[in-house]
């Protein structure tokens, strides 16, 4: 069964480059394989951020696509996203999740990391 | 982009209670719905997908209907294990929307 775990910095200062890893075990990452990152504010609801699908193609929220990049390497069987320019905003608990997919369109997320809380603050 | 809206925004049920949860989307979303559950400090778990099929191991107790922009989340007999924030999320073009919330209490 798939098992994903995020990691990176806890805390980010405003203006910095908040990146996150998601380590995926249990499981071989293939090309034709659906991934995203979803984060949920304190006190709030979950808010998508974005995805990458096939190794190459990528969906981005639209309010986040200016400073969002999410990637993808095969060989250490891991997705990552890089968020620039951060704002206290963007304080949330980050959610990394295998997204079902085929060759017709991609569909709910089926997997979910523990998910990792990332502050930004001086 | 599409709206998800979702009522209430809290819920305060007993045990063995049927509870409903509503969700309304600003556009037809053809069917492209799915429900999580969270609990406090865990990771949201799939429910239901294509707004009425049940997750692998989720208990029968659990439902989801509708179609075109309105859709149900029932809990048919509530549980101890079932107190927690459900969201619901479509899925039919990007970007991908969640709802709000509705976090179901112990009255």
């Amino acid at each position: 069964q798939v098992q994903l775990q995020e990691s990176g910095p806890r805390l980010v200062k405003p203006s910095e480059t908040l990146s996150l890893t998601c380590s995926v075990s249990g499981y071989s990452v293939r090309s034709d394989d659906c991934w995203g990152w979803i984060r949920r504010p304190p006190g709030k609801g979950l808010e998508w951020i974005g995805g990458i699908f096939r190794s190459a193609n990528t969906q981005y929220n639209p309010s986040l696509k200016s400073r969002l990049t999410i990637s993808l390497d095969r060989s250490k069987n891991e997705f990552s996203l890089r968020l620039s320019s951060v704002t206290a905003a963007d304080t949330a608990f980050y959610y990394c999740a295998r997204q079902s997919c085929d060759s017709l369109g991609t569909y709910h997320f089926a997997s979910w990391g523990q998910g990792t809380l990332v502050t930004v603050s001086s | 982009d599409i709206q998800m809206t979702q009522s209430p925004s809290t819920l305060s049920a007993s045990v063995g209670d049927r509870v409903t949860i509503t969700c309304r989307a600003s556009q037809v979303i053809n069917g492209w719905l799915a429900w999580y559950q969270q609990k406090p400090g865990k990771a949201p778990k799939l429910l239901i997908y294509k707004a009425s099929s049940l997750e692998s191991g989720v208990p029968s107790r659990f439902s989801g209907s509708g179609s075109g922009t309105e859709f149900t989340l029932t809990i048919s007999s509530l549980q101890p294990d079932d107190f927690a924030t459900y969201y619901c999320q479509q899925y039919h073009i990007y970007p991908l929307a969640f709802g709000g919330g509705t976090k179901v209490e112990i009255k």
